[in-house]
């Protein structure tokens, strides 16, 4: 199936830094792609739409300049936790529709990126 | 986007079938049921999904009533590592894509 990789698998910063986690679609392209937050013993809540070559859509109540998303090129879409902190520290998921001929948008998801702010 | 509904939490014994239910009574026609897993601290994976006819792959089956309210996830033969947060989601096929994750279903598999 469509392999979909996040970088760093994890990640510990000082708080106030900033930290930027990679998503990359490896044997197809993405025009979208999806970030999500989970925090420990919850679902996940989606964050944005990553969309290439124009601006993320940013679901309610994200602030976009604290999740700065790119996405450069059909295959990468990159997140910057901006001046992080702790409340922040959660573990971030990328996801991205699979190639076409796969029926009805089928996502494929990342292994996900920990990030802890001490 | 339809809203499902799912028990929080189910055991199942290795080797039996497990059978997780979802309601999605609020479904509309365009809207199909997709099914993926999340196994602890890994991103999650898809299962299977469908519209209205059931639907079977090497992972697992998938029952939608006649009236599409709502649905069953059959694992035949669970394992230990079938062990895993089941979510249930209903959305429209070709629309945008993303998903929305509700709190799914916890199912332990047991020796």
């Amino acid at each position: 199936g469509a392999v979909v990789s996040q970088h760093p698998s994890w990640v510990i910063c000082k708080s106030g830094t900033s930290v930027k986690i990679e998503c990359r679609s490896l044997d197809f392209q993405a025009t979208t792609m999806f970030w999500y937050r989970q925090f420990p013993k919850q679902s996940l809540m989606l964050m944005a739409t990553s969309n290439e070559g124009s601006k993320a859509t940013y679901e309610q109540g994200v602030e976009k300049d604290k999740f700065l998303i790119n996405h450069a090129s059909l295959t990468l879409s990159t997140l910057t936790v901006t001046s992080a902190h702790p409340e922040d520290s959660s573990f971030y998921i990328c996801s991205a529709r699979g190639p076409s001929g796969r029926g009805a948008g089928e996502l494929f998801f990342g292994e996900g990126s920990r990030l802890t702010v001490l | 986007d339809a809203k499902t509904t799912q028990p929080t939490s189910m055991d199942c014994a290795e080797g039996r079938a497990a059978n997780l239910p979802c309601n999605h009574s609020t479904i509309s026609g365009n809207e199909y049921v997709y099914w993926y897993r999340q196994i602890h601290s890994q991103g999650p994976q898809y299962i299977i999904h469908g519209l209205k006819n059931n639907e079977t792959n090497e992972m697992a089956s998938l029952i939608i009533t006649e009236d599409r309210k709502s649905s069953t996830l059959i694992l035949p033969h669970a394992t230990l590592r079938d062990t895993a947060v089941y979510y249930c989601i209903v959305r429209v096929g070709n629309q945008g894509g993303k998903l929305i994750f509700g709190q799914g279903t916890e199912l332990s598999v047991k020796p």
